[in-house]
């Protein structure tokens, strides 16, 4: 079976400009994860999406942050205009559903390097 | 946002010692969770621990939850250069349907050969 997917592996851009990554979740998996990990330390939930609606975006920098899971399944996130703060991996995670103890399954990130 | 503290920061050890990594917080959790991160990858769920003062082995890995579910513990015995990563305690505070996780501050692993 298939783990989850996300695109592009890196990412280098200038300050200021837009950047989307993709994510394809585990197929079948209900709730799907972004979250944001600094160099060395552990990823920070960003949002949480329960089939296509955001059930949890408490996190998410939403002057230039935005996501979306369309059709509850594969998911886009963007930022726009990027900051050199922006630096970091962006991890996607799905499980089955949102119950608590659900194993969530991580993604190998998108390594983001703003200029 | 709460706090999941993690000590140590770093570690390097010769292979075949044992070490132990903590995992604190003020806070009470419904279950505690240990991944590991290997360079390049997401994380990657090694055990969920649940009831206060529980302990579950993964092999020569011994993780212990705390009895009143504030911390928890991970040991290795005989430290293997596989083992080399980053270790993340995450915890779960709100239970029920949200499987919220709120992750620690990582330990990172070298084992020398």
């Amino acid at each position: 079976e298939a783990g989850v997917v996300q695109s592009p592996r890196y990412k280098i851009i200038e300050k200021k400009q837009p950047v989307a990554f993709w994510c394809n979740p585990i197929s079948g998996h209900n709730t799907l994860y972004w979250y944001r990990q600094n160099l060395g330390q552990g990823p920070e939930l960003l949002i949480r999406y329960e089939n296509e609606e955001a059930v949890d975006d408490s996190q998410l920098p939403k002057d230039r942050f935005s996501a979306e899971r369309l059709k509850g399944v594969d998911s886009t996130l963007k930022i726009q205009p990027a900051e050199l703060g922006d630096s970091a991996v962006y991890l996607c995670a799905s499980s089955l559903d949102r119950y608590t103890q659900e194993t969530q399954y991580f993604g190998p990130g998108t390594r983001l390097l703003v200029l | 946002t709460q706090l999941l503290e993690q000590s140590p920061q770093f570690l390097s050890i010769q292979e075949g010692e044992n070490l132990t990594v903590y995992c604190n917080s003020s806070s009470v959790f419904s279950s505690l969770q240990w991944y590991r991160q290997e360079p390049g990858e997401g994380p990657v769920l090694l055990v969920t621990v649940v009831t206060g003062g529980e302990v579950k082995k993964l092999k020569r890995l011994t993780f212990q939850f705390g009895d009143a579910r504030k911390d928890s513990s991970l040991h290795i015995t005989a430290a293997q250069p596989g083992d080399t990563g980053l270790y993340l305690c995450a915890g779960d505070i709100y239970g029920g349907a949200t499987n919220k996780l709120i992750f620690g501050t990582g330990t990172l692993l070298a084992v020398q050969p």
